[in-house]
């Protein structure tokens, strides 16, 4: 089974439209890391957001959003008053356990286009 | 704060050549690892070090493939007798050793073996 499930392989939005981007993910681990990183056509992967497994409230960062339904297993990422900038692919990552040891396992993306 | 860098951007080999590539992490980061992405796929993990010390290697990681830290700040992957299957793009990231540990990443080494 998929740990990182994306089920949006592309999205287009209007620009200035919220835009959610759907991520479940699975693992019997309590402690885990869940991210969201942005890749632009130039290929460099760009941190978003971060929620841990125990963090009781959802995170934010600026136009960012992270959804976290723990109990779905559901971790979405919201953007809000989305922008022609915000045009790229998409990716939700986990990280297991408490530690860095494994790495991330990533999804297979999202590729999103805003349209003016 | 310098962002991690890569080296080379791109690199287009023959088959059978060997390769190697050069990842400098952010300066306080103790942490470092390597991924490989195909085309349309997420990045998948090869291999991890803290400090210099090599603690996890994915399968994806074939005998071809070897990596090093020697000093704890720079790392280099290096891949042998390479074949087509191995054209993929190599991300390399770091972190440092906190709550998140947020990884990091550079701009990536596109390789293509022809």
């Amino acid at each position: 089974a998929q740990k990182i499930t994306q089920t949006q392989p592309g999205m287009f939005v209007q620009e200035k439209e919220a835009v959610t981007l759907d991520c479940t993910y699975d693992t019997s681990d309590q402690s885990y890391g869940l991210f969201w990183y942005k890749q632009p056509s130039s290929g460099e992967m760009i941190f978003l957001i971060y929620q841990g497994s125990y963090d009781e409230q959802n995170a934010t960062e600026g136009r960012y959003s992270l959804n976290f339904q723990k109990a779905r297993k559901s971790a979405n990422l919201v953007i809000s008053a989305s922008q022609l900038g915000d045009s790229a692919m998409y990716f939700c990552a986990m990280r297991e356990g408490p530690g860095g040891a494994d790495g991330l396992t990533f999804g297979k993306g999202t590729h999103l286009i805003i349209q003016p | 704060d310098t962002g991690v860098s890569q080296d080379p951007r791109h690199k287009i080999t023959k088959r059978g050549q060997n390769v190697t590539f050069r990842c400098d992490p952010i300066s306080e980061h103790n942490r470092l690892y390597w991924y490989r992405q195909t085309l349309g796929q997420g990045p998948e993990f090869l291999t991890y070090f803290q400090n210099e010390a090599q603690l996890e290697k994915s399968r994806l990681l074939s005998d071809r493939f070897s990596a090093e830290r020697p000093k704890g700040s720079f790392s280099t992957l290096e891949i042998q007798r390479t074949e087509q299957g191995d054209s993929a793009m190599y991300l390399c990231a770091s972190s440092r050793q906190v709550r998140t540990d947020t990884q990091y990443f550079g701009p990536g080494t596109r390789l293509t073996v022809l």
